[in-house]
């Protein structure tokens, strides 16, 4: 019944491991979104995808890498984890073109130690 | 994308409307009026948009003034539920959205 679903829900990991965060969408958009809202609340888009083919790259540090497996998944791969990577990141879906609405999974919190 | 201006915090007492303000004098004339919210550690919530008109839904009202500098979230009846950070937003309808966050105004509805 969920429309966006993220796993895990919770991350604790120490520095330098890779990690993923998988994210699935049963609303049958074309979009996907991960945004990153750190200790100061403030939410920033990363990346979207589109079709599985990556339409936004903000400036992220390459450790990120997202995958789109299919258009129902956005896939988040984190390489040697730093402390500053320690957020919530929110997976989110639309469907363009003049897509008004986008909808936000439960969001998963990373801390790095 | 236009810049927004909100308040950083308000209070409204449960049962009442709780109108909350957003500038957004840079505007330019085919970007949006977007009110998300986030109650607390959720994901982000669409409430409403508009572009001119003022507009209604199950949620909330969204009133624009007619020069579109600024606009006003109206939650008609609030609800102990409502508490949550509002952020209101401005964006050219086109392929996939890029949301710009700014900080929001944090809503306290009180018992």
């Amino acid at each position: 019944d969920t429309a966006v679903s993220q796993t895990p829900k919770y991350l604790v990991t120490q520095m330098g491991n890779d990690k993923s965060i998988k994210c699935e969408q049963n609303l049958g958009h074309d979009t996907m979104y991960w945004y990153k809202q750190d200790s100061k609340k403030f939410l920033k888009i990363m990346f979207s995808y589109n079709n599985k083919e990556l339409i936004i790259n903000e400036t992220v540090p390459n450790r990120f890498s997202p995958k789109s497996p299919d258009k129902a998944h956005l896939n988040l791969h984190i390489n040697s984890l730093e402390l500053g990577d320690s957020a919530v990141y929110f997976c989110a879906s639309s469907q363009p073109p003049g897509a008004v609405t986008q909808y936000f999974g439960p969001g998963t919190r990373l801390l790095v130690l | 994308d236009a810049k927004t201006t909100q308040p950083p915090s308000m209070d409204c007492a449960e049962g009442r409307a709780a109108n909350l303000p957003c500038n957004h004098s840079t505007i330019s004339g085919n970007e949006y009026v977007y009110w998300y919210r986030q109650i607390h550690s959720q994901g982000p919530q669409y409430i409403i948009h508009g572009l001119k008109n003022n507009e209604t839904n199950e949620m909330a009202s969204l009133i624009i003034t007619e020069d579109r500098k600024s606009s006003t979230l109206i939650l008609p009846h609030a609800t102990l539920r409502d508490t949550a950070v509002y952020y209101c937003i401005v964006l050219i309808i086109q392929g996939a959205q890029k949301l710009v966050f700014g900080q929001g105004t944090r809503l306290t509805i009180n018992p």
